[in-house]
């Protein structure tokens, strides 16, 4: 069982670049979340889905656009980057949206922009 | 979800107890209380959830008082491998914006 997959694990990019950070998740969970981790730091969440074709904005969303057209899949999109950019982001994924579930997480992906 | 305060580090010997206690003053009635850990490199992982008393499984125990304002994440005979960061959660419902603050850093030694 993978449960939640992120890719790539490690990315460099230089400013103004934009890239697609992956996540699919195989638990058949209809809630999924980005999030990003700067150093030292907790966890902001970016964006979040209910299900297939419902996003909404979490409390960091500015740069970044996601998309959910399967229940499986969540993509990020960083449409020109910028080092503020640079930080860990995990991709989560739950069974009901409420915190009474455990959160699944994935590995993680390191992103710098240079 | 309402606001946590824990301390930033901790120190034990391979071996020990380590009893981590969150501060939620705060909490609302219908509120749980979440632990997480998190590996360096890795995403934070479930590992302990309560509403009141003591709730234990096969990796902490959970200890909130009758007032449940605060809670204590207890590690039974830490090993190298339960360093990790720490981190508590309060909320229920619906509460989407899960929040994470900073956790606590426990570092385990021989």
């Amino acid at each position: 069982n993978a449960g939640v997959t992120q890719t790539p694990k490690f990315r460099i990019l230089k400013i103004g670049q934009s890239m697609t950070l992956q996540c699919t998740q195989d638990m058949n969970h209809n809630y999924m979340y980005w999030y990003r981790q700067d150093p030292g730091m907790g966890l902001k969440l970016i964006y979040y889905s209910v299900g297939a074709g419902i996003t909404d904005k979490g409390e960091v969303p500015n740069g970044y656009n996601v998309s959910r057209s399967t229940t499986e899949d969540f993509p990020l999109r960083l449409e020109l980057a910028a080092p503020s950019q640079t930080s860990v982001y995990f991709c989560a994924s739950s069974y009901e949206q409420s915190v009474n579930y455990g959160y699944t997480f994935g590995s993680g992906t390191r992103l710098t922009v240079v | 979800l309402a606001k946590t305060t824990q301390p930033i580090s901790m120190d034990s010997y391979e071996g020990q107890e380590v009893n981590i206690t969150c501060s939620h003053n705060n909490i609302a009635t219908n509120d749980y209380i979440t632990w997480y850990q998190q590996f360096p490199s890795q995403g934070p992982r479930f590992i302990i959830q309560g509403y009141k008393t003591k709730v234990t499984n096969e990796v902490a125990s959970l200890f909130i008082p009758a007032d449940r304002k605060s809670s204590t994440l207890s590690l039974p005979r830490v090993s190298l491998s339960d360093t990790a960061v720490y981190y508590c959660l309060v909320g229920s419902g619906t509460a989407s914006k899960l929040t994470f603050g900073t956790g606590t850093r426990l570092q385990v030694t021989l």
